[in-house]
C-alpha cells in the first residue's frame, strides 16, 4: 500500500495562476484532509471532507476551492494565487470510524508563489 | 476555542539526555495523539492516548495522558540523534465538539546532537 501521495511535490507558481493539487489515498478511508503548514503557524486546516460526496471548510478555506472526486481522491485547487499561499501543503486521510481519530499524511506539496 | 500549547518551542540536546516535552489545555479531549514530523516529510503519528491517567510506551519514548483529559507529556529517556524532529500533539475534541477534526498544537522542534 502507497498510503497517502501527493502531486506535485514542488511547485512554484506566479501570482495570478491557477492550479490544482492532486491527493489520493489507498486506505479505503473515509474522511480526508488538506492542511498548510507554515513557520510558527503549526498546521491549519484548510478544507476537509468527512465521506464521500461532502466538504466543509476549515480554519482558513479562503482561496481555495476542494474536490472530493471519489473516495480515493481528494483535490484542492488554487483559482487565483497569492505570495500569502506561499506554503507547504499536507493532504490526510483518517478510517472515519466512531473514536478512530489518527490521520495518516502524504509526504507534501512545496508551493511557492511568486 | 480549543487550544493546545505545547513546550518548549525549541530544544537542543545532547546525546544521551533525558527531556520531557508538554501539551497543555484548559479544555478536555476524548483522545490526545502525538506525532513526529522529520524534515521535508509528513507528520507520522506515534501514539494515541484515550483515557484520563493512561500510559503508554514506545521503546524509550513514554506518553502519559493527564487524569482530566487535558494535558499529556511525552518523555525521551537517553535521547538519540534519530529522535530529532518536530513533535506535535493532536487533540480529538471532547464529547460536544466535532471529532472529525483534530485540534494541533505548535509542535517542539527537537535537535540531538551527537
Amino acid at each position: 500500500n502507497a498510503g497517502v501521495t501527493q502531486t506535485p511535490k514542488f511547485q512554484v507558481l506566479k501570482t495570478g495562476q491557477s492550479m490544482t493539487l492532486q491527493c489520493a489515498q489507498d486506505m479505503n478511508h473515509n474522511s480526508m484532509y488538506w492542511y498548510r503548514q507554515d513557520p510558527g503557524m503549526g498546521l491549519r486546516l484548510i478544507y476537509y471532507s468527512a465521506s464521500e460526496g461532502t466538504t466543509d471548510k476549515g480554519e482558513v478555506p479562503n482561496g481555495y476551492n476542494v474536490s472530493r472526486l471519489n473516495k480515493r481522491e481528494f483535490s484542492l485547487r488554487l483559482e487565483s494565487a497569492a505570495p500569502s499561499q506561499t506554503s507547504v501543503y499536507f493532504c490526510a486521510s483518517r478510517d472515519g470510524l466512531a473514536g478512530a481519530n489518527e490521520q495518516f499524511f502524504g509526504p507534501g506539496t512545496r508551493l511557492t508563489v511568486l | 476555542t480549543q487550544l493546545l500549547e505545547q513546550s518548549p518551542q525549541f530544544l537542543s540536546i545532547q546525546e544521551g539526555e533525558n527531556l520531557t516535552v508538554y501539551c497543555n489545555s484548559s479544555s478536555v479531549f476524548s483522545s490526545l495523539q502525538w506525532y513526529r514530523q522529520e524534515p521535508g516529510e509528513g507528520p507520522v503519528l506515534l501514539v494515541t492516548v484515550v483515557t484520563g491517567g493512561e500510559v503508554k510506551k514506545l521503546k524509550r519514548l513514554t506518553f502519559q495522558f493527564g487524569d482530566a483529559r487535558k494535558d499529556s507529556s511525552l518523555h525521551i529517556t537517553a535521547a538519540q540523534p534519530g529522535d530529532t524532529g518536530l513533535y506535535l500533539c493532536a487533540g480529538g475534541p471532547g464529547s460536544a465538539g466535532n471529532n472529525r477534526k483534530l485540534i494541533w498544537g505548535l509542535g517542539t522542534s527537537l535537535a540531538v546532537n551527537p
